[in-house]
């Protein structure tokens, strides 16, 4: 089956960085995504690798370990409104069936003033 | 704009009742996902389709249907087999691409009372 993991909840002071860890064991990975939802709102896009490596995208970057099935986003110069829930996804290819995603449980983030 | 709409944002139905839920994208995206969230959870997949006339179950699909008769609308009926349907319905489509992020919806809020 497909698997993935994130820490259920971490907090954070305003202007300090922190990261958010996730691990998975699929098969078919194809690429690995972070949206950030707050509450009751629809996910948005933050970003994505393919490759081992790290991605950065302003206060966000995000890196990937395929053979150690580990990825993990980090937030730089926290601000008040980065409080939110932030999911890790997992593109798998379906042998079958074109694509698909695979969603983590999500990691609720608070930031303290 | 380009983009996808859900409605209604709330809905409530009666125990018992099917209900439909409309996604509709002008994206001109070929993949399109029903997602379930339950509080304080992470996306659950329950239908999926890469292309028109076709679609796929995903992990939670019992008490649900789908169908894709047009490339921008893919509507979920939950029926009244759906043993707990209360929740947090999302939809979201995709291109075939090798970059392609997932672009949710607004989402609709479905409360059986």
């Amino acid at each position: 089956g497909q698997n993935i993991d994130q820490p259920t909840e971490m907090t954070a002071t305003e202007g300090a960085i922190v990261q958010i860890n996730c691990t998975y064991q699929t098969s078919g990975f194809n690429g690995l995504f972070w949206y950030q939802q707050h509450a009751g709102e629809a996910p948005t896009f933050l970003s994505y690798n393919v490759l081992d490596g790290l991605e950065e995208k302003g206060r966000f970057s995000s890196f990937l370990s395929r053979s150690k099935g580990y990825s993990y986003l980090l937030l730089k110069e926290l601000q008040m409104k980065d409080s939110a829930s932030y999911l890790c996804a997992v593109r798998l290819l379906l042998l079958n069936y074109g694509q698909n995603f695979v969603f983590g449980p999500g990691t609720r983030l608070s930031v303290l003033p | 704009d380009g983009g996808i709409t859900q409605s209604p944002k709330y809905l409530f139905r009666k125990e018992g009742q099917n209900v439909t839920l409309s996604c509709e994208q002008n994206l001109n995206h070929d993949a399109m996902y029903w997602y379930r969230q339950d509080p304080g959870q992470g996306l659950r997949l329950i239908y999926y389709s890469q292309i028109v006339n076709d679609f796929q179950k995903g992990d939670i699909a019992e008490g649900y249907s789908v169908s894709r008769e047009k490339k921008e609308s893919f509507p979920l009926t939950v029926t009244s087999a759906q043993k707990n349907p209360t929740a947090f319905y999302l939809c979201a489509s995709s291109t075939g691409g090798s970059y392609n992020e997932q672009f949710f919806g607004p989402g609709t809020r479905l409360t059986v009372l």
